[in-house]
C-alpha cells in the first residue's frame, strides 16, 4: 500500500481561474508522475520528475507547469483553467531500482471541473 | 508510436467464474509489465507485475502470462468476486524509456 495524496479530491471552478493540484508522497521516493485520465480511459503522461529540481514533459502535450522543490511533493499548476482541461489529474510516484521495473504507485486522484 | 492495447474493452464474467483479460503490446524492446485495477472513482492500484525474462507469475488469484514471441500478457483472475469489478490496465516499460506507457483498459463486471 502506498502512502500517496493528492487535494482537492473534487475541484469545480471558473474559466480563467489558476489552481494548483497537490500532491505527496511519503515513501521517499525520488520519482514521481503526473497522468491526465478520462474516465475509463487510459492515462497520459503529462509531467514527470527524476528529483529535486527536475522536472520533464510527458507524452500528452500540456498547458499546465510542475514544481519539485522538495522530494515529497510535486504540485501542478494550470495558470488559466478552460473547459478542455475538465479531467481527472493523478499523481504518481516510484523509487528508481534500474534496469526499468519501477513500480509506479498511484494517490486517488483530482476530479476537475472547469466551467 | 508505442502503444499498449487490449483486446476487449468490456468483460462480463459471472461470480465465482475465472476470467481472463488480454493485453497486446507493440515494442519488442519492453521490459517490465504491470497490471492495474483501478475502481471507480480511485486511482490505479498494482496487482502484479512480470520482467520479460519471466513467462509466468502467481499472486494470490492472480496469474500473469507473458508470450513475447507475439507480443501478448494477460491477466487471468481466478473465483472472482464483486470487488473484483473495476477497470484494468495493463502498463509496459519500454527499456531505455525510463516511463510507463498504458493501455486503454477493461471493464470487468462481475454478475452475481
Amino acid at each position: 500500500e502506498a502512502d500517496i495524496y493528492q487535494t482537492p479530491r473534487y475541484l469545480v471552478i471558473g474559466t480563467g481561474k489558476k489552481i494548483t493540484l497537490e500532491c505527496s508522497q511519503t515513501m521517499g521516493h525520488d520519482k514521481m508522475y503526473w497522468y491526465q485520465q478520462d474516465p475509463g480511459m487510459e492515462l497520459h503522461l503529462i509531467h514527470y520528475s527524476y528529483g529535486v529540481n527536475s522536472t520533464e514533459k510527458g507524452d500528452l502535450s500540456s498547458e499546465s507547469t510542475v514544481s519539485r522543490i522538495r522530494t515529497e511533493h510535486f504540485p501542478l499548476t494550470l495558470e488559466s483553467a478552460r473547459p478542455s482541461h475538465t479531467s481527472q489529474y493523478l499523481c504518481a510516484s516510484s523509487e528508481f531500482r534500474g534496469g526499468g521495473t519501477d513500480t509506479q504507485y498511484f494517490g486517488p486522484g483530482t476530479r476537475l471541473t472547469v466551467l | 508510436g508505442e502503444s499498449v492495447g487490449l483486446h476487449l474493452p468490456t468483460l462480463s464474467v459471472q461470480e465465482g467464474d475465472n476470467s481472463i483479460i488480454n493485453c497486446a503490446y507493440s515494442n519488442s524492446a519492453s521490459d517490465y509489465f504491470i497490471w492495474y485495477k483501478q475502481e471507480s472513482g480511485k486511482g490505479p492500484q498494482f496487482i502484479i507485475d512480470i520482467r520479460s525474462n519471466m513467462d509466468k507469475r502467481q499472486g494470490q488469484r492472480v496469474t500473469v502470462l507473458l508470450n513475447k514471441t507475439v507480443k501478448h500478457l494477460s491477466l487471468q483472475i481466478a473465483a472472482t468476486q464483486p470487488g473484483d469489478s473495476a477497470v484494468y490496465f495493463c502498463a509496459e516499460n519500454i527499456k531505455g524509456a525510463q516511463k510507463l506507457v498504458f493501455g486503454q483498459g477493461t471493464r470487468l463486471t462481475i454478475n452475481p
